[in-house]
């Protein structure tokens, strides 16, 4: 499968606790995105990677949150000191740049993430 | 700032009924337009996408969006639904020349019955 995979796809974890996820993006995609998505509500985004820069960062992303992307390749995001109001699917899509404004993006299946 | 707005949150149908699912968004700019689609247990997968030319795209499925750039709206139509095509439906915008951030709404589940 060469679609974007994300790891792990499940993490239940209590308050208070780190965690970290990762995404493998396809191949040759320069560009790296993650969302959160809660019950009800469609994907909101959090921050934008090209190649190994971080370009922007959703205000969503509180200091707790911090993403890497250090080889251009994978991408990790780490949440310190989880919340409850941390829970949900945290998702990962890539894209590759090509001229300005037709590149699709394309998801990976997600990982949930349950703060007790 | 950009939002996007799906009036329905939830629609159901029978089989072969014809489909259309509301999408606004707010924004005076330049815009690519897109939809969504996640079936039960499955990531979001893309549907069309509109960028320039034609306002009228058809995507996967039988499925087809009209751009209306006087109202903002970028309506998805399917004329005769399937029990497979049960699923979340995203309407999604990102700003032209960017790098292309999406902005979704907050999605339509839709329910067809045989």
């Amino acid at each position: 499968d060469t679609g974007v995979s994300q790891d792990p796809r499940h993490k239940i974890t209590k308050r208070g606790q780190n965690v970290t996820f990762r995404c493998d993006p396809i191949s040759e995609h320069n560009r790296l995105y993650w969302y959160r998505q809660t019950l009800g509500q469609g994907p909101e985004f959090l921050t934008y990677f090209q190649n190994e820069a971080q370009l922007e960062k959703s205000r969503l992303l509180s200091d707790r949150f911090s993403a890497e992307r250090p080889k251009g390749s994978f991408s990790t995001l780490e949440i310190q000191r989880t919340e409850q109001g941390d829970s949900a699917m945290y998702l990962c899509a890539s894209s590759l740049s090509l001229r300005a404004g037709s590149n699709e993006q394309f998801f990976g299946p997600g990982t949930r993430l349950t703060v007790l | 700032a950009q939002s996007v707005s799906q009036h329905n949150h939830h629609v159901i149908l029978s089989e072969a009924a014809s489909l259309e699912l509301g999408c606004n968004y707010s924004y005076g700019g330049t815009v690519n337009l897109f939809w969504y689609v996640q079936y039960p247990g499955q990531h979001l997968q893309l549907l069309l996408k509109y960028f320039s030319g034609d306002p009228l795209v058809k995507g996967i499925k039988g499925f087809e969006a009209e751009f209306i750039k006087s109202k903002f709206s970028f309506n998805l139509r399917k004329p005769s639904v399937q029990w497979s095509d049960t699923a979340e439906y995203f309407c999604a915008v990102s700003l032209s020349g960017g790098y292309n951030k999406l902005i979704f709404g907050a999605g339509t589940r839709l329910a067809v019955h045989p």
